[in-house]
């Protein structure tokens, strides 16, 4: 099993480009997560999903969008990019059950300039 | 909204224990976790707690909770310079659907030898 992998790693866009962050889960899990990491402040949930075809906003959900088409992906997107979302992303998943617990992806960091 | 807080900085010797502190706002939590994150990585669970636990000990990790102070700690007996990195605190949202976790800044543990 891979179990949460995210693509890009790494990402530079100049201020007002888009992209998409795609992440992938192959544990079959019903709640996915998007969070943004920046120094001394944690993790900030952007927006979340607890089944194939619905997501919620969360703590920063501002200039993000997000889809989840599958069951096994959760995409992030950046319609304008803004250098203030210059950031390490990353991307969770979890099912209900026993602990709760959150797998997360290694990270795609981006910058914008 | 909760807030979890924590250090931002511990430094121990090599072979010290290690003690991380964190407190949270939501009496109501059910677990609280220690997740670590080691450099270029996303986070990995490393133990929770019940909230109708008072410790819980796996190996050379002790969790303590003080629900009166609302209060979460983790001791590493006999650390070593493979555990530095960066600890995060979390508690879990009340009342959500989606497993939602609210983390602390986080506590950079830096082990010297």
């Amino acid at each position: 099993n891979a179990g949460v992998t995210q693509t890009p790693k790494f990402r530079v866009l100049k201020t007002g480009q888009s992209m998409t962050l795609l992440c992938a889960q192959d544990m079959n899990h019903e709640y996915m997560y998007w969070y943004r990491q920046d120094p001394g402040m944690g993790l900030r949930l952007i927006h979340y999903s607890v089944g194939e075809g619905t997501t919620a906003k969360g703590e920063v959900p501002d200039g993000y969008n997000v889809s989840r088409l599958k069951k096994q992906n959760f995409l992030l997107g950046l319609e304008s990019a803004a250098p203030s979302q210059t950031s390490v992303y990353f991307c969770a998943s979890s099912r209900p059950g026993l602990s709760f617990e959150q797998f997360f992806g290694p990270g795609t960091r981006l910058t914008v300039l | 909204g909760e807030d979890v807080e924590q250090s931002l900085f511990l430094s121990v010797r090599e072979g010290d224990s290690s003690v991380i502190n964190c407190t949270y706002t939501d009496s109501s939590s059910t677990y609280l976790y220690w997740y670590k994150q080691e450099p270029g990585a996303g986070l990995q669970l490393l133990t929770y707690i019940f909230s109708n636990m008072d410790m819980k000990q796996d190996q050379r990790l002790t969790v303590l909770l003080n629900k009166k102070d609302k209060h979460l700690s983790l001791r590493i007996a006999d650390t070593q310079t493979g555990d530095s990195a960066i600890y995060f605190c979390a508690e879990i949202m009340n009342n959500n659907a989606g497993n939602m976790l609210t983390f602390g800044g986080g506590t950079r543990l830096m082990v010297k030898p």
